[in-house]
């Protein structure tokens, strides 16, 4: 069973501080990995997409890729209470041609000014 | 360019009932997934469509089925409603060969 985790939270930080949120994955075959934010009471939003192991950063976020650890991150630098939302990991499973995310169950981050 | 959108934004509905809910993709986008969201079990698949086919179907029971139309919209349809089906029905779309996927603003199904 294809297995996403994540730590429920909630996380709180202090503005301006560094949020680093967490994401382990089960299947080793996963090539692609997102986080998506959600805000009360709304859909998620796409903020990261990573494929390659590494960093790839853009603006406040970089999301982090390990492959051989099958562990996925995403820090928010200089968080801003409008970052406090829940952030869910995400892998995408494509085989026989097919389409499919699974999910974590999302960190709660709350960013106290 | 215009997002995914979904209709309707909220349901009430009876136990015993049907529903039907329906997702208009992204332009240029074939693939249509969708997804039941609740507080306790977090997003899971419920099935996916590409070009009028589902390639995939998640671990619900029958009650839930979709299709696909020619122009990539689609429907979800769940029949002889319980109480446990109330939930916010996420679809989302994405493109050939691209791996990122966008959702709508789902759809908010109470059942009483």
């Amino acid at each position: 069973q294809k297995e996403v985790e994540q730590n429920s939270g909630p996380l709180s930080v202090p503005e301006g501080a560094i949020a680093s949120l967490n994401c382990t994955y089960s299947d080793r075959v996963s090539q692609s990995f997102f986080w998506y934010r959600q805000y009360s009471g709304k859909s998620p939003e796409l903020i990261m997409s990573i494929y390659s192991n590494g960093d790839k950063e853009d603006g406040r976020f970089t999301a982090q890729l390990n492959k051989a650890s099958q562990y996925v991150s995403l820090l928010i630098r200089d968080s801003q209470p409008s970052d406090s939302a829940t952030y869910l990991c995400a892998v995408l499973y494509s085989g026989a041609g097919s389409y499919q995310l699974t999910f974590g169950k999302g960190t709660k981050l709350s960013v106290i000014p | 360019k215009a997002g995914v959108t979904q209709t309707p934004r909220y349901l009430i509905k009876t136990r015993g009932q049907q529903v039907t809910l329906s997702c208009s993709p992204i332009s240029g986008h074939r693939s249509v997934s969708w997804y039941q969201q609740t507080p306790g079990q977090g997003l899971q698949f419920l099935f996916e469509y590409f070009s009028e086919t589902q390639r995939n179907k998640g671990n619900f029971p029958g009650r839930f089925s979709g299709r696909q139309f020619s122009n990539s919209r689609s429907e979800m349809n769940v029949s002889t409603l319980e109480l446990g089906d109330s939930a916010l029905y996420l679809c989302a779309s994405s493109s050939q060969g691209v791996a990122e996927a966008f959702f709508g603003q789902g759809t908010r199904l109470t059942v009483v």
